[in-house]
């Protein structure tokens, strides 16, 4: 069974800085995608990026990155020139198989790291 | 840009009652999923759904729990009889087989 592990509960950076929030993962599966999604307090899931177990590079899309450390077993995400709207819940996720099989391939969530973004 | 859209955003029902919590996925999209949520806690897996049947679902998911896609447009989860417990956030998201998948905006279910 898949897990994901995020030990941050909580997690201050001023505006502009750069912050990095903390994933690691467990599976035995070779094949799996790596999720990051965001949260603010109006509840809704926003997809900010993601990476594939085989992709030789890290995710990148616009201030959001992926620092994929395979060995380690690591996804954290980094946020740089933070800003006052990045202040929410971030949710790291892993979904086995990161290709279309013809199956549904469910997502399991971390517990979340909730950002406030300070002046 | 296209989106997933549940209905109703808020939804307050007495214990015992059965609620339907409505879905339009995104329309070329072939995958489907229900998440909950509760406050203050991770998302979890409810039911995947697929060529129009259950891939697969978590223990959560029990008899009292139901899916349908009744048309080309819509998908439902049924919870015949809720429970305090219940309570939660639900999410319906899509996805038409890349890894990612799309969320809609959540129906909050209170079960009073």
């Amino acid at each position: 069974a898949q897990k994901i592990t995020q030990t941050q509960p909580g997690m201050f950076v001023q505006e502009k800085e750069a912050v990095t929030l903390d994933c690691t993962y467990d599976t035995s599966d070779p094949s799996y995608g790596l999720f990051w999604y965001k949260q603010p307090s109006s509840g809704e899931m926003i997809f900010l990026i993601y990476q594939g177990s085989y992709d030789q590079q890290n995710a990148t899309e616009g201030r959001y990155s992926l620092n994929f450390q395979k060995a380690r077993k690591s996804a954290n995400l980094v946020i740089s020139a933070s800003q006052l709207g990045d202040s929410a819940m971030y949710f790291c996720a892993m979904s086995l198989r990161t290709i279309n099989t013809g199956t549904a391939s469910k997502l399991t969530f971390g517990t979340g790291t909730r950002l406030q973004v300070t002046l | 840009e296209p989106e997933v859209t549940q209905t109703p955003s808020h939804q307050v029902t007495q214990m015992g009652q059965e609620v339907i919590l409505r879905c339009v996925p995104i329309s070329n999209h072939l995958y489907f999923y229900w998440y909950r949520q509760i406050l203050g806690q991770k998302v979890e897996f409810l039911v995947s759904f697929y060529n129009n049947e259950i891939s697969e679902k978590s223990e959560i998911f029990d008899d009292q729990f139901s899916v349908e896609r009744p048309d080309g447009s819509n998908f439902t989860l049924k919870i015949r009889s809720t429970k305090l417990e219940d309570s939660a956030m639900y999410f319906c998201a899509s996805s038409d087989g890349v890894p990612e998948a799309f969320f809609g905006q959540g129906t909050r279910l209170t079960v009073v």
